[in-house]
């Protein structure tokens, strides 16, 4: 089975760095990704981490510890627009390659 | 932009209904996936597909059925619509390796 988790909610200020957390237990991981989803909205892709380390891209990187079963999101300049959820997915091995998402992280940006 | 379709956006139906949702992609995916998600709460995987006649069951028990005729298609059917079904439906897709999935935008439900 799979077990991921986050913290369910989160606030930060304005224009500060945020660091969202996600542990995952899984049998049979394949790369690790993380999406945002605004309310009412479809989750859009952010990054993906398959090998340890430090992916960037923009305001956005995102870390990974495969013997620690460890990722985080690091959201840098924070604008109000980043409100959002963050989902943490872990991809399963294998030719069926089902994506499992977390509960999501609800980030509340304030002035 | 991700090439994933679905429809309809917003459906309210009466109990016993039979409905299907529609979900097509044009990226020439193999893999294809159906998340229920209720609002403020998680993505819970309740169908997917690695390939035309695939399909096997997520992880959240449903009472939908699906079926994968040709790669691009990939529709959800509830026999006998309940009001516990109510609930939002996305459906993804995604290629082989590393690749991200794409998600549809959607069909909110409603049964009455």
């Amino acid at each position: 089975g799979q077990n991921i988790d986050q913290p369910t909610e989160m606030t930060a200020t304005e224009g500060a760095i945020v660091q969202i957390n996600c542990t995952y237990q899984t049998s049979g991981f394949n790369g690790l990704f993380w999406y945002q989803q605004h309310a009412g909205e479809a989750p859009t892709f952010l990054s993906y981490n398959v090998l340890d380390g430090l992916e960037e891209k923009g305001r956005f990187s995102s870390f990974l510890s495969r013997s620690k079963g460890y990722s985080y999101l690091l959201l840098k300049e924070l604008q109000m627009k980043d409100s959002a959820s963050y989902l943490c997915a872990v991809r399963k091995t294998g030719n069926t390659g089902k994506l499992i998402f977390g509960q999501g992280t609800t980030l509340q940006v304030k002035p | 932009e991700a090439d994933i379709y679905q429809t309809p956006r917003y459906l309210v139906i009466g109990t016993g209904k039979k409905i299907t949702l529609e979900c097509s992609q044009t990226m020439g995916h193999d893999k294809m996936y159906w998340y229920q998600q209720d609002p403020g709460m998680e993505l819970h995987l309740i169908h997917y597909s690695y390939g035309v006649n695939s399909t096997e069951k997520g992880d959240l028990s449903s009472e939908s059925t699906v079926s994968r005729i040709r790669t691009e298609h990939f529709p959800l059917t509830l026999e006998s619509a309940r009001p516990s079904h109510t609930s939002q439906y996305l459906c993804a897709s995604s290629g082989g390796g590393g690749t991200e999935a794409f998600f549809g935008q959607g069909t909110r439900l409603t049964v009455v």
